[in-house]
Formats: C-alpha cells, structure tokens, sequence
C-alpha cells in the first residue's frame, strides 16, 4: 500500500518568513495529493491540492509543488503569520475512491 | 452553506458500553469517509461509502467496529463493548465523487470519546 512521510514534525519560525514542508510517497499511482490544515479542537481543513498532471499550483501566500519522479511534494507558505500556526498534513489518494494516505504532520509555530 | 456536522461533539462511556456517533454530511456529497485519530497523531482510515456501493471496510480495526449509511445521507459509526484503547477522535469527511474537486474532503469537527 501507500507510505506517505512528511517532515519536519514541528517547525518553528518568525512572523514573516517562509515555511517549507516536505512529503514522500510510495505509490507511483498516486494522482491527488491535498493539504490539510488542523487548529487545535477542530477537524482538518482543506487548504490546498495538486494532481499528477500539474507541477505547481498557488493560491495566494501558499503554493505546492510536485515531483512525480522522486516523489515527493512540498507544502510552501510565505509570509508568515500567527494565524498560520497549526498542523499540517500531506496525502496522497489515487482515483476512484480517493482514500488518502496521509503524512503524520507538521506542527508549525509562528512566533509574532 | 452548512458544512459536515457530527455528534456528539464529546462522549463518555464505559468500557464494555456500546456508543453510537453520527456524520451529517454535506448537501448531494456523495463520498463519505471515517477517521480515527488518536491524540497527536495522525489520521488513520476506518470506512469509505460512496453512494449506493458497497462501502470500502478494510481500514476498521476490529469486528466490534460497524458502519452504515442510510439512503446515502447520514452515517452512524458503532463500536461495540468499547476499549480503553478505542478513545480517539472520531473525524467524518464527505466529499463529492466527480468533478474538479473531486478526492477533496471536507471533514466535521469530530466526536471526542474518552471510553474510561
């Protein structure tokens, strides 16, 4: 089955740099990989996702991209702000029922 | 719109006890999914139910875990004689089969059950 490993598990930076996470994945079938984003006491949050058929996508002060020949993809958030501060978790599904494998997450922690 | 909800929002019980937790999920999502995830950890498949199919059962954990979903809405999640080990949050996530967000999840805020 798929493995998916994201690293770091807690990063921790200052109001206004760029966070970089960073995900693995096993299955050469793998075609959809979302981002999700979990503050504390509530579920997951989609923020982002990318298909096998595209490199890059950006939505404002966060972009992911993907490489499907080392298979990896990484989860870029610029410009830093408190507010970012929750975990981060990577998937990675194939089509039909799309169950995601997911990453074990990132902590992240912006210092204002 | 209104989004996936689930209750109870929190649940005690006994070991031994059988509990019951509900999903609502979003308006004409036809994909379902269960989540378990333990405390700072990760999120581990339980279930997946996508219209009238047979549901996808290889994620429960054990045969004391059930699931069903009636006339392709509502879906109640069932653990028999619960175990210490059973305490989670219990996360619901519906999406839609077709279309550009297709694979995309949009999960309730969970179902905390603490089995003492």
């Amino acid at each position: 089955g798929e493995n998916v490993e994201q690293h770091p598990s807690t990063l921790s930076v200052q109001e206004g740099d760029s966070a970089v996470i960073k995900c693995t994945y096993s299955d050469s079938a793998s075609n959809y990989f979302p981002w999700y984003k979990q503050e504390l006491g509530k579920g997951p949050q989609l923020i982002i996702d990318i298909r096998s058929n595209v490199g890059e996508k950006k939505d404002q002060r966060i972009a992911v991209t993907l490489n499907k020949t080392a298979k990896h993809f990484s989860l870029h958030i610029t410009e830093t702000q408190p507010e970012d501060s929750a975990v981060y978790f990577c998937a990675a599904a194939s089509g039909g029922s799309y169950i995601p494998t997911f990453g074990r997450g990132t902590s992240l922690i912006v210092h204002p | 719109g209104a989004g996936v909800s689930q209750s109870p929002s929190n649940k005690v019980t006994e070991k031994g006890k059988d509990v019951e937790l509900r999903c609502d999920p979003i308006s004409g999502h036809t994909a379902l999914y269960w989540y378990r995830q333990s405390l700072g950890q990760g999120l581990e498949f339980l279930i997946y139910f996508q219209g009238n199919s047979a549901p996808d059962k290889s994620g429960l954990p054990s045969d004391r875990f059930s699931a069903e979903r009636t006339g392709g809405s509502v879906s109640t999640l069932t653990i028999q004689r619960t175990q210490q080990e059973d305490s989670a949050v219990y996360l619901c996530a519906t999406g839609t089969s077709g279309g550009t967000a297709r694979g995309a999840q949009y999960f309730g805020p969970g179902t905390r059950l603490l089995v003492l």
